[in-house]
């Protein structure tokens, strides 16, 4: 299994440019997450989906946006891409049966650049 | 509201010695807490999670972790630190019953081993 792939690695946009970071995972999960990290806040919930033709928003969705039409992708588009939005990005995803405690695994990382 | 702390921003401490990287949380009701370990330009990975019974949780390479209702704490813990432990490591949490897999992260504590 490859596990949680994102493309790309590295990524450098003008400030107003529109661009898809991708994620694909092949473990059948449900669930799947983008996050952002910046240095001294952690990671922070941008969008989720519990499921294809599902998504909510988390807790910095603003200046993006998600779709889920197969388990596999959760695709995730910066729609004019501003300074703020330079992070890196991670996908994650895990089972979520119920309420029970799964782990979630994380990909590479998209490391995003806007000049 | 969910949320984690992690109080320290780096724990410096000499190869062979034992090590603490603490981790304080708020959340109704019961938890689930995750310790995940990110190693240089790579994502996070798992190391161990709390679910119930056992207020000592044992992890990957070594780790372990002391669940402490009363205190609200879950401090990840190792007997003998390692050179290769240098990593950033986040604690996170989710409310048991939640209906989704959300996981609240901290803002992460570099962890750094001096040989």
């Amino acid at each position: 299994n490859a596990g949680v792939t994102q493309t790309p690695k590295f990524q450098v946009l003008k400030t107003g440019q529109s661009m898809t970071l991708q994620c694909a995972q092949d473990m059948n999960h449900e669930y799947m997450s983008w996050y952002r990290q910046d240095p001294g806040m952690g990671l922070r919930l941008i969008h989720y989906s519990v499921g294809a033709g599902i998504t909510d928003q988390g807790e910095v969705p603003n200046g993006y946006n998600v779709s889920r039409s197969t388990t596999e992708d959760f695709p995730l588009r910066l729609l004019s891409a501003a300074p703020s939005q330079t992070s890196v990005y991670f996908c994650a995803s895990s089972y979520s049966l119920g309420t029970g405690a799964y782990e979630q695994f994380f990909g590479p990382g998209t490391r995003l650049t806007v000049l | 509201a969910q949320s984690v702390a992690q109080p320290e921003d780096q724990v410096n401490v000499a190869e062979g010695n034992p090590l603490t990287v603490k981790c304080t949380y708020s959340v109704s009701g019961n938890p689930y807490l995750f310790w995940y370990v990110q190693y240089p330009n790579r994502g996070l990975q798992f190391l161990l999670k709390y679910i119930t019974g056992d207020n000592l949780v044992k992890g990957s390479y070594g780790f372990e972790a002391e669940f402490n209702k009363s205190q609200t704490s879950f401090h990840l813990k190792k007997p003998s630190a390692l050179v290769s432990d240098s990593a950033l490591y986040f604690c996170a949490v989710r409310a048991v019953g939640g209906a989704t897999n959300k996981l609240i992260f901290g803002t992460g504590t570099l962890l750094a081993v001096q040989p």
